[in-house]
Formats: C-alpha cells, sequence, structure tokens
C-alpha cells in the first residue's frame, strides 16, 4: 500500500507570508494526525482527526494554524501569518484504528521561515 | 501530565558491538509504548511497540526492547550494532483515554563506528 504522502518536503518563507502544507494519508485511514518538531526540541503533538471531524486540537499552538480535511481524506494545514518561531518539521501519521494497529508517519514538511 | 524521557541525546558505538538506548515514562495505568526511528531524510518508522502483551517486544532489525514496569522503563538494545543503525531514535508512549495521542522523547542520535 501507498504510505503517508507530504509536501512540499521544503518550504522556505519570509516572515508574514502564508505557507499550507498538504498531508495525504493511507487510503481508508480515517485516523490523521499533525505533529510537530521545532528546532531542538522534541515532536510535538497538534491535532487529531477522526475522517473530516477534529476530534483532539489541544496541541496547536495559536490561531495562526488552520488545519483542515475536507471529505475526510487529504488533510491541509495553513499558517498565516507565519512567524520565526514556526520553524521546524511538520509530521503527518494516519491510523486506521486509533493506534492499535500503529501509526503510519510521513517523511515530514521542513519549514524554514526567514 | 504524561512523558517519556530519552536518557541519553548522543550514542557512539563501534560496529560489532550492543546499542542499548534507555527510555523511561511517567508511570499511569495502560502505556502503550513505542519505539521509532528516523534516517536521514526519511519519516519515522515503527521499530516496535508494546501493548500489555509480551513484556519482551522484538521488533526489526533486530532490535528489541523490555518492559519493565517496576523501573517504568522500555529500554531498546540490539546485539550488534550495524553501519545501516545510525539514525535517531524517539521513544514514544501513549495512554488509554487521551485519544491515541503519542507522547515523544526527545530522541537519541545513534552514531556507529567502525
Amino acid at each position: 500500500e501507498a504510505g503517508v504522502t507530504q509536501f512540499p518536503s521544503h518550504s522556505v518563507i519570509e516572515k508574514g507570508q502564508t505557507v499550507t502544507l498538504r498531508c495525504d494519508p493511507i487510503s481508508g485511514h480515517d485516523n490523521l494526525y499533525w505533529y510537530r518538531r521545532v528546532m531542538g526540541k522534541e515532536i510535538k503533538f497538534l491535532l487529531h482527526f477522526v475522517k473530516e471531524s477534529k476530534q483532539d486540537e489541544s496541541g496547536m499552538p495559536n490561531n495562526r494554524f488552520l488545519a483542515e480535511r475536507t471529505g475526510g481524506t487529504y488533510s491541509t494545514l495553513k499558517v498565516q501569518p507565519a512567524e520565526l518561531e514556526d520553524s521546524g518539521v511538520y509530521f503527518c501519521a494516519s491510523s486506521p484504528d486509533r493506534g492499535r494497529g500503529g501509526y503510519t508517519f510521513g517523511s515530514g514538511t521542513r519549514l524554514t521561515v526567514v | 501530565a504524561q512523558s517519556v524521557t530519552q536518557l541519553d541525546s548522543h550514542v557512539s558505538v563501534s560496529e560489532g558491538t550492543p546499542v542499548l538506548l534507555r527510555c523511561n515514562y511517567s508511570s499511569s495505568y495502560s502505556p502503550s509504548l513505542f519505539w521509532y526511528v528516523q534516517h536521514p531524510n526519511k519519516g519515522l518508522q515503527l521499530l516496535l511497540k508494546y501493548t500489555s502483551a509480551a513484556t519482551l517486544v522484538k521488533g526489526i532489525n533486530g532490535f528489541e526492547a523490555e518492559f519493565k514496569k517496576s523501573e517504568t522503563s522500555f529500554h531498546l538494545t540490539k546485539p550488534s550494532a550495524h553501519m545501516s543503525d545510525a539514525a535517531e531514535y524517539f521513544c514514544v508512549v501513549s495512554y488509554t483515554g487521551t485519544a491515541s495521542k503519542l507522547t515523544f522523547g526527545t530522541g537519541t542520535r545513534l552514531q556507529v563506528t567502525l
């Protein structure tokens, strides 16, 4: 089966600009997660979708971040306007069953805000 | 709050010698524990997982980990390191009732020398 696909793999933008990250989960996986690793820190949970609904968005840092999952398929994470501290690697993961069968992670998007 | 501590940020071993990567978790009811690995420019790959079955868990590529409740530890071991094992390793925990949210350790970078 195809894995979790994220794009772009890298993005460099200026402070104040908008960036949209995309994640395509494994087909049929209802659960989709976003995580982020900022420089020198641990990977942290951002939010969890079950199909198109946000199940848990307690990790979203502030209202500059907007996640959507239209139709319960792919998901986007928009950062508007981007700030320097948003730089890091954004990971997406999917699971068919909230993790009991495991989580499959994408390769991540490395975002650099300059 | 749930937490996981990786005791070493960097570990260096010679090829052919044993690997030990240490992990402790905060005590809680029914933790699920995972080890993930990230090779350069790759996604996070699941090495193994513990979900309240056998306490000694065997994973891919010769890795294994032992769940020790009395010590709240889940150390990762491999009898003989290979050059291809050089990567960053993450100890990860999730708990029943947290909607499958994963909590990551800060990572251990494994270097393998000739």
